[in-house]
């Protein structure tokens, strides 16, 4: 069955710092990875999807995600955090259901 | 991009009462719209598939009696949620996919029921 998970339940960083947010996957096949971002009382905000090509892929709000096959990770980074990313993160691959999704990842970025 | 409207955002019910959330694809067709529950600090629970013209197909352990879905046109889905009670206060979101396994859900804003 495919499957995401996201080991970290919380991520906090200070404002001007590069942030990670951790995803792995179990998949058959080609892997389809997408990463959304959820503020508070708000639904799901789609940031990037891997489907081949580039390792890296770029995205909206300057976040990009790294495929690494080997590791079977795709975890999703930022430069530089600014206060406004904090929210709730979620990785997700197509399934039995349209989305798989992990348990999510609750950034915090400190002023 | 493709935009999901959802409406109401928030709503207050008593017992006993019925609540319909409607999910909207304003720019593109949906033929299939997929309705989901959040609990508090909690990842996104699907609840059920709403089929353009057809019977939803729903999740092992969704009564499809409370939660009736009906998928009238391409671009709109609703959820009613009938007599209501306080354990069915959450977070429901609704969502659409382009056509392609691998385009993106778009999500609508969600809908925060209380039940009183």
């Amino acid at each position: 069955a495919q499957s995401v998970a996201q080991p970290e339940d919380q991520v906090n960083v200070a404002e001007g710092n590069p942030l990670t947010v951790k995803c792995t996957y179990s998949v058959s096949g080609n892997p389809y990875l997408f990463w959304y971002v959820q503020y508070p009382n708000r639904g799901l905000q789609f940031l990037l999807k891997y489907i081949t090509g580039d390792n890296l892929v770029k995205g909206s709000y300057g976040f990009e995600a790294e495929f690494n096959k080997s590791q079977t990770s795709f975890h999703l980074k930022k430069p530089s955090a600014l206060v406004s990313d904090s929210a709730l993160y979620f990785c997700a691959v197509p399934g039995n259901t349209p989305l798989v999704f992990g348990k999510g990842t609750r950034l915090s970025v400190i002023a | 991009g493709a935009v999901v409207s959802q409406h109401p955002s928030w709503v207050i019910c008593k017992s006993g009462t019925s609540v319909k959330i409607e999910c909207r694809s304003l720019d593109f067709q949906a033929t299939t719209m997929f309705w989901y529950r959040q609990f508090p600090k909690q990842s996104l629970m699907l609840m059920a598939t709403s089929n353009e013209g057809s019977k939803a197909t729903y999740e092992q352990g969704v009564e499809k009696d409370k939660f009736l879905i009906n998928h009238a046109s391409l671009t709109l889905s609703t959820l009613t949620v009938t007599s209501a009670h306080p354990e069915d206060s959450s977070f429901y979101i609704c969502s659409a996919r382009e056509t392609g396994e691998v385009s993106p859900l778009h999500f609508g804003n969600g809908t925060r029921l209380t039940v009183t």
